[in-house]
């Protein structure tokens, strides 16, 4: 266990459904991330939150909307998905010390596996 | 865009026998490199973080980092079956910092 949990661990919808992942870490961690795990594909960074204000969105499409509440919880919500997008979503957190010279350590939870029908 | 480049593999090692797990990374800047091992089905798992050019020990690994030549390695030592999992390379991007993550590389240990 590295302090990182999400819910739910397998998840199946239509196309036309809304649905949320949850992400929640215990470490104290005051960065958070959500990435997605496609196969034979390299981890992709979707959203970052620094101290609970977003800070990076490389382009994602408007259907994933993330939501960090605080510095501990992360969702991200999911409507009119499209087949290509399941995947493996992956949430990781840090102790982020923004200006310093070294990227801080991600520790990953158990992901969720979303498969788009 | 950075880049992280790791050989798919599969590497297949006799158990009891060094792994040697490579990767290059375009960006000068980086400063942060990391190793996660990720087996099927599950998230990756951090093993070895490294800063410095040199060597870093920690058990039965190795992580190796040469900036210059602008690449990081990763030894096993005494491999096991249950070494066998695919190995992430991750690398910070100077500008952003964010984690720029290698495609992986799966190995395989045999008995």
């Amino acid at each position: 266990e590295t302090g990182v949990t999400q819910t739910p661990r397998h998840l199946v919808m239509g196309m036309t459904n809304k649905k949320s992942l949850k992400c929640e870490q215990h470490l104290g961690h005051n960065a958070m991330y959500w990435y997605k795990q496609s196969a034979k594909k390299p981890l992709e960074l979707m959203f970052v939150y620094n101290f609970k204000e977003q800070t990076e969105n490389n382009s994602v499409p408007s259907r994933f909307s993330p939501e960090c509440p605080n510095s501990s919880h992360l969702f991200l919500h999911l409507h009119t998905l499209q087949p290509e997008d399941s995947a493996l979503y992956l949430c990781a957190s840090s102790q982020d010390s923004s200006g310093g010279a070294s990227a801080d350590t991600q520790y990953f939870g158990p992901g969720t596996r979303l498969t788009v029908l | 865009q950075k880049e992280v480049e790791q050989n798919s593999g599969p590497l297949s090692v006799p158990e009891g026998a060094i792994a040697s797990l490579n990767c290059t990374y375009s960006d000068r800047g980086s400063q942060s490199f990391f190793w996660y091992r990720q087996y099927s089905g599950k998230s990756p798992e951090l093993i070895m973080s490294i800063y410095s050019n040199g060597d870093k020990e920690d058990g039965r690994f190795t992580a190796q980092l040469n900036k210059a030549s602008q690449y990081v390695s990763l030894l096993i030592r005494d491999s096991q079956p249950s070494d066998s999992a695919t190995y992430l390379c991750a690398v910070n991007e100077f500008d952003t910092d964010k984690l720029i993550f290698g495609t992986g590389t799966r190995l395989q240990v045999f008995p």
